[in-house]
């Protein structure tokens, strides 16, 4: 079955600083790969995929994820946070099935609270 | 704004009871998604709909329904209501059935809160 495991609940840095919120998957078939984050009482905002090619991916607001086989990790990067970026972040995988292949749903983390300070 | 719609933005309602949960997809958008999202649960995923036929099943209660109208809005049914089943409800949508790349949009959410 697919899963995502976010080990960290929370992840707090300095404004200014590099930021890594981290992800693993475990997957049957092609690992398609999602980040996504919500602002409070705001749903769930795109922030990037990995479907196939480059390992790194760039997605919006400046974020980028790192897709590695080898440690079955897709992590959340940002040079340089700002405290606006203080959300929750969610991972994602793409469900599927054995008989009908990748299916529709996204399969989430638990989610990893960043924190910037200024 | 997204441009998936949902209502109402937040529910009060007392055990047992029935309430209706309302959302309109992305314009061209063909498939469905409702997911819960509660403090011990995270986000889990309920059902999917595509273009008016259930597609997959996720955690849903038989408590629960729903179903997707022929305009492609969809609605989802929480009768018997419980303590537990305050939560978030979030409805996503996307334009194609099972393609990989897929992105899915969601709505703001409707906040159902169970006394």
């Amino acid at each position: 079955a697919q899963s995502v495991a976010q080990p960290e609940d929370q992840v707090n840095v300095a404004e200014g600083n590099p930021l890594t919120v981290k992800c693993t998957y475990s997957v049957s078939g092609n690992p398609y790969l999602f980040w996504y984050v919500q602002y409070p009482n705001r749903g769930l905002q795109f922030l990037l995929k990995y479907i196939t090619g480059d390992n790194l991916v760039k997605g919006s607001y400046g974020f980028e994820a790192e897709f590695n086989k080898s440690q079955t990790s897709f992590h959340l990067k940002k040079p340089s946070a700002l405290v606006s970026d203080s959300a929750l972040y969610f991972c994602a995988v793409r469900d599927w099935d054995f008989d009908g292949g990748s299916q529709g749903n996204l399969i989430f983390g638990k989610g990893t609270k960043l924190s910037v300070k200024p | 704004d997204s441009g998936v719609t949902q209502t109402p933005k937040h529910l009060i309602t007392a055990t047992g009871q029935r309430v209706t949960l309302r959302c309109s997809p992305r314009s061209g958008d063909l498939s469905v998604y409702w997911y819960q999202q509660s403090l011990d649960q995270g986000l889990q995923f309920l059902i999917q709909y595509y273009n008016g036929e259930e597609r997959a099943k996720g955690n849903i209660l038989e408590r629960f329904s729903a179903q997707q109208f022929p305009d492609l809005h969809s609605e989802l049914n929480l009768s018997s209501l419980e303590l537990g089943d305050s939560a978030l409800y979030f409805c996503a949508s996307s334009p194609l059935r099972d393609s990989g790349a897929n992105v899915l949009t969601f709505g703001a959410g409707s906040r159902l809160t169970v006394l």
